[in-house]
């Protein structure tokens, strides 16, 4: 399995309070990835990185956040939280941004963040 | 937009029933396509892809065949398990992101009773 630590695991926090979800990696992959993973809707994409310090906004960004200081961890913060952001949340990190080659994403698994 | 439309789940068959879960998607570009499988409590992980037209990918004893003509990639079993039950994805990627960002279906929840 790919070297990928998803903290916390479990959340709940109160609407209007910032949190910080961590994903950490031991592949030293270049790409990584959040997705919030919804009933109905599979998995959508938050925002992802390409190295160190570049991001960009993915299909759901709107109330999200990220920053990727080291290789090794990608953050995710909810800048207010509201009850839309409950979820399940899922960081991936891919070795090249290629996926029709050999280097498919792989997946953590995942924090369920619940906002009451 | 691209987008990838697979069939609403659950679906529920017994031990050595076949199985088989459509996908089809719509796409401006050349995609990539994939399955991916998600246990119960776990992150998602690739079962087959596929990366142009007419290959077939296969894994475990699943198969999908990219059908440019259909715009489909259905996954096939012949034969499951109790522990094939577990949400499968189909996803894109096009060939011109070099992002690696995929666009997933909405899952489907397979079922299976001994």
């Amino acid at each position: 399995d790919a070297g990928i630590t998803q903290s916390p695991r479990h959340k709940v926090t109160e609407t209007g309070t910032p949190v910080t979800l961590r994903c950490h990696q031991t592949e030293n992959h270049r790409y990584m990835y959040w997705y919030r993973q919804d009933p109905g809707h599979g998995l959508r994409l938050i925002h992802y990185s390409y190295g160190v310090k570049d991001t960009d906004k993915g299909e759901v960004s709107d109330g999200y956040s990220v920053s990727r200081s080291k290789t090794e961890d990608f953050l995710l913060t909810l800048e207010s939280a509201t009850s839309s952001q409950t979820s399940v949340y899922f960081c991936a990190i891919s070795e090249s941004g290629a996926l029709s080659g050999d280097s498919p994403l792989h997946f953590g698994n995942g924090t369920r963040l619940t906002v009451t | 937009g691209d987008s990838v439309t697979q069939m609403e789940g659950p679906v529920t068959l017994s031990e050595e029933a076949f199985l088989t879960i459509n996908c089809t998607y719509t796409a401006t570009g050349y995609p990539s396509l994939f399955w991916y499988v998600q246990y119960p409590g776990e992150g998602l992980q690739l079962l087959l892809k596929a990366t142009k037209a007419d290959d077939k990918g296969s894994n475990k004893g699943f198969e999908a065949t990219y059908r440019k003509e259909t715009t489909s990639f259905h996954l096939e079993k012949g034969s499951v398990q109790v522990s094939d039950s577990a949400v499968y994805f189909c996803a894109l990627s096009l060939t011109t992101d070099s992002w690696g960002k995929l666009q997933f279906g909405s899952g489907t929840q397979v079922v299976v009773t001994p």
